[in-house]
């Protein structure tokens, strides 16, 4: 069974640029959960995505935005990018209908802001 | 708002005393509470939840709605246990939307 992967593992970009990182779920898994994870505090909610349709959001602007493909793999895309979205950025996939909160997370994208 | 507070940044004991972690939460709905654990170098990982009553590792922890706290205990830490412990929120329906506490750094000593 293939666990979350993500990608890139680490990136530095400068304030106004765009980012995109992605995200390969867990075999099975048809549902993508993005989180972002500034440094000293726990994963935010940012949004997810369910066969290939946002499905829910948290409290982020609308440069953060997402894609899940037909395999479930998902993109999380942000533009115009602002000192403040340094943080790690953690990528869950959970099975269809499971509703558990059981989350298996990835092990992260740590974005650098300069 | 929904919130989950987690008091402590830095909880240290020794080997062999009783550990307990801390987590309030704010919901006025039925909330379903987790335990995520990050060992060194590990991924975030489930620890257990609420609705499950079981008990992980030693871990157990009660849901008590009327202090709104789930707070996590073990009789008899490990230095296995040293890791990130995140108390989270699942509100109603909305499997994949959990709300993180800020996490506590539990660090047992030999």
């Amino acid at each position: 069974e293939t666990g979350v992967t993500q990608s890139p593992t680490h990136l530095i970009k400068t304030r106004g640029q765009q980012v995109t990182l992605r995200c390969s779920s867990q075999s099975g898994h048809n549902t993508v959960s993005w989180y972002q994870q500034a440094l000293g505090q726990g994963p935010q909610f940012i949004f997810q995505y369910y066969r290939e349709e946002e499905n829910g959001r948290g409290n982020f602007p609308p440069r953060f935005s997402g894609l899940q493909f037909p395999n479930y793999s998902s993109e999380l895309n942000v533009n115009a990018l602002e000192l403040d979205d340094s943080a790690l950025y953690l990528c869950a996939s959970s099975p269809e209908a499971a509703n558990t909160g059981e989350l298996f997370f990835g092990e992260g994208s740590r974005l650098t802001v300069l | 708002a929904q919130r989950v507070t987690q008091p402590e940044k830095l909880l240290s004991v020794f080997k062999g005393a009783p550990v307990e972690l801390k987590c309030n939460y704010s919901y006025s709905g039925s909330p379903e509470l987790f335990w995520y654990v990050q060992y060194s170098r590990q991924r975030l990982q489930l620890l257990l939840r609420h609705i499950s009553r079981e008990s992980i590792k030693g871990f157990t922890a009660d849901l008590n709605k009327g202090e709104t706290s789930f707070h996590l205990k073990k009789p008899f830490a490990q230095e296995e246990d040293s890791a990130m412990y995140y108390c989270a929120l699942k509100k109603d329906n909305q499997g994949g939307k959990l709300i993180f506490g800020q996490g506590t750094e539990l660090s047992v000593k030999p």
